[in-house]
């Protein structure tokens, strides 16, 4: 039971270029969700699925992009990454409950110069 | 909508001595509060969690915090720390929409 997983750990990207955040959860949880972390900020919502072919935006969807064709997998996509894009990013997923803990991924830190 | 405030952004302290961190939130409906570490170079993972019943929660590794409504807050305390609690923590809250607000966490470091 590997719980969240995430690739890469690192990545550095120019600007204009895009990439794809993995995310891979084994505990068949139905909800999952994407976070950036940036220094004092906290952390801010992305996106986030309740379940496959289902997600919704969260707090701070601009530049971004999901999709859900499975349980387990919650892929991110960058399409033009900008500097701004600059952060820590983690994945979590949860069962149905509302009041259920969100199990959280190691993160990747990405930077864009 | 919910909102955290944590309000104090860094905590020093020394070994065995006791900690408390203070998080306040707002909200018009019920609220579910947690409280989440974060070691250095890893993922958060859950200390403690209040959903309803008794105001007092206990957690992992001797953390406890209380539930205050008439204050809207959600502190948290441990009375004695270790070096290996050094870490940042995060105060969140949640409605029934499932989705946690984060406060800007608070960096204790434990000092020998």
């Amino acid at each position: 039971n590997a719980g969240v997983t995430q690739t890469p750990k690192f990545r550095i990207l120019k600007i204009g270029q895009s990439m794809t955040l993995q995310c891979t959860q084994d505990m068949n949880h139905n909800y999952m969700y994407w976070y950036r972390q940036d220094p004092g900020m906290g952390l801010k919502l992305i996106y986030y699925s309740v379940g496959a072919g289902i997600t919704d935006k969260g707090e701070v969807p601009n530049g971004y992009n999901v999709s859900r064709s499975t349980t387990e997998d919650f892929p991110l996509r960058l399409e033009l990454a900008a500097p701004s894009q600059t952060s820590v990013y983690f994945c979590a997923s949860s069962s149905s409950e509302s009041t259920d803990t969100q199990y959280f991924g190691p993160g990747t830190r990405l930077t864009v110069l | 909508a919910q909102s955290v405030t944590q309000l104090d952004s860094q905590v020093p302290v020394f070994e065995e001595a006791p900690v408390e961190l203070r998080c306040n939130y707002s909200s018009s409906v019920s609220v579910y509060l947690f409280w989440y570490v974060q070691y250095p170079n890893q993922g958060l993972q859950l200390l403690l969690k209040y959903l309803s019943g008794s105001t007092l929660v206990k957690g992992i590794n001797g953390f406890e915090a209380e539930f205050n409504k008439s204050q809207t807050s959600f502190h948290l305390r441990k009375p004695s720390v270790h070096i290996s609690d050094t870490a940042e923590y995060f105060c969140a809250v949640s409605g029934l929409d499932y989705k946690l607000s984060f406060g800007a966490g608070t960096t204790v470091t434990v000092r020998a």
